[in-house]
């Protein structure tokens, strides 16, 4: 199974805050890398697929980039509404794996 | 835009059964492939199933393979996930979700299933 490895585990910020997390592959995954945010008690929103395409509603301050084995998921200017724990997911290989999570904290 | 709704969890004693189902609305549920994502408490997610639409390939976890079976009902736009040998490690909220764009575009908002005796 591919493994993926979320740093940091958690992380402080303030509104307006341009926030970077980093996702890594236990083997080449080519693009094939999404993001989801989750928040308590709702279900999760599928943000970003195939590495930087954002899913339709998505806000432009959301963006991703990598390939290979390394990806980061950016907010440019952070949200009240962001604060939450944000998830990447591999689609090249299954089992489909997730890393284990970034929260976002104020 | 559609909406996923998760029922059927809660305490099982160790060893029991147990069927989760989903209610599919607001789209055409017979068109996507439709997985079960579960996730137990502190943990990340854990993919757990997945039918296509045709409804006859399915594939599992190695960690439920052979004890749980997941299946569709088009005509009742219904997902389900029979679980049975059930032990303390399957405790999580269980999430259907739509497969799209090479991901899960859709989820519901979970059922919690707790293992205990």
């Amino acid at each position: 199974d591919i493994q993926m490895t979320q740093s940091p585990s958690s992380l402080s910020a303030s509104v307006g805050d341009r926030v970077t997390i980093t996702c890594r592959a236990s083997q080449s995954i080519n693009s094939n890398l999404n993001w989801y945010q989750r928040k308590p008690g709702k279900a999760p929103v599928f943000l970003i697929y195939a590495v930087s395409t954002l899913q339709s509603g998505v806000p432009s301050r959301f963006s991703g980039s990598g390939s290979g084995t390394d990806f980061t998921l950016t907010i440019s200017s952070l949200q009240p509404e962001d604060f939450a724990t944000y998830y990447c997911q591999q689609s090249y290989s299954s089992p489909w794996t997730f890393g284990q999570g970034t929260k976002v904290e104020i | 835009q559609g909406q996923l709704v998760e029922s059927g969890g809660g305490v099982v004693q160790p060893g029991r059964s147990l069927r989760l189902s989903c209610a599919a609305s607001g789209f055409s549920f017979r068109r996507f492939g439709m997985h079960w994502i579960r996730q137990a408490p502190g943990k990340g997610p854990e993919w757990v199933a997945v039918i296509w639409y045709n409804a006859i390939n399915k594939y599992y976890a190695d960690s439920v393979k052979g004890r749980f079976i997941i299946s569709r009902d088009d005509s009742q736009n219904t997902l389900y996930l029979e679980m049975s040998s059930l032990s303390a490690e399957d405790t999580a909220v269980y999430f259907c979700a739509r497969e799209a764009f090479d991901g899960f575009d859709m989820w519901g908002q979970g059922t919690m299933v707790s293992v205990s005796s």
